[in-house]
């Protein structure tokens, strides 16, 4: 029963180059969500996304940012123009459903670097 | 909105001695708790879950933690530790009810090491 799939495991761009990450949620899990851990820091909530929606996307910065959870494939965690800022380990979380309590149940994680 | 306070930000101890990582939180609702591990490298495991009900919790690898509401805090302990429990753990929160109860807050985690 594979876990949460998210590749690649490390990724390397430069400033203004795009990044695109990729999660495969637990077979039977709808639910996905997106985590980015900055260095010394713990998970922060980035967004929220059941299959073609977007359920709550408030912990996304504005701008260059973007998500997706397509009817066929995995969720795509998509950054335009990276920064420096940018770096980070980005973590993808399913569950089976969103009620109070359920688990998530996370990925290796992608670990951006920019140079 | 809720946050979490990890008290220590690095707890070193010797194998086989008792340990307590200290987890407070806020919030001005009902809150679920949760203790995650992070092996170097990898991704998150849950060790154990409150929701409701007994206030202590047992998980897995031997660890528990105690919900205490007056005192707002989740803490985890286990009574004998070995070198494989060298991790990354963190305390998160999500609210009990309303809309937004899939969002976990996360502590900024706490650093066991282990020593031989």
């Amino acid at each position: 029963n594979a876990g949460v799939m998210q590749n690649p495991r490390h990724l390397v761009r430069r400033r203004g180059q795009e990044a695109r990450l990729r999660c495969s949620p637990m077979k039977g899990h709808s639910h996905v969500y997106w985590y980015r851990q900055l260095p010394e820091e713990g998970l922060k909530f980035m967004v929220y996304l059941q299959k073609e929606n977007i359920i709550d996307e408030s912990g996304m910065p504005k701008e260059r940012f973007s998500a997706e959870f397509p009817k066929e494939g995995p969720s795509i965690l998509r950054i335009q123009q990276v920064v420096r800022g940018d770096s980070a380990a980005y973590f993808c979380a399913s569950s089976p459903s969103s009620a109070g309590g359920q688990p998530q149940h996370f990925g290796d994680g992608t670990r951006l670097s920019i140079l | 909105a809720q946050s979490v306070t990890q008290l220590d930000s690095q707890v070193p101890v010797f194998e086989e001695a008792p340990v307590e990582l200290r987890c407070n939180y806020s919030s001005s609702v009902s809150v679920y708790l949760f203790w995650y591990v992070q092996y170097p490298n990898q991704g998150l495991q849950l060790l154990l879950k409150y929701l409701s009900g007994s206030t202590l919790v047992k998980g897995i690898n031997g660890f528990e933690a105690e919900f205490n509401k007056s005192q707002t805090s989740f803490h985890l302990r286990k009574p004998s530790v070995h070198i494989s429990d060298t991790a990354e753990y963190f305390c998160a929160v999500s609210v009990g009810s309303g809309g937004s109860n899939y969002k976990l807050t996360f502590g900024k985690g706490t650093l066991l090491t282990v020593n031989p």
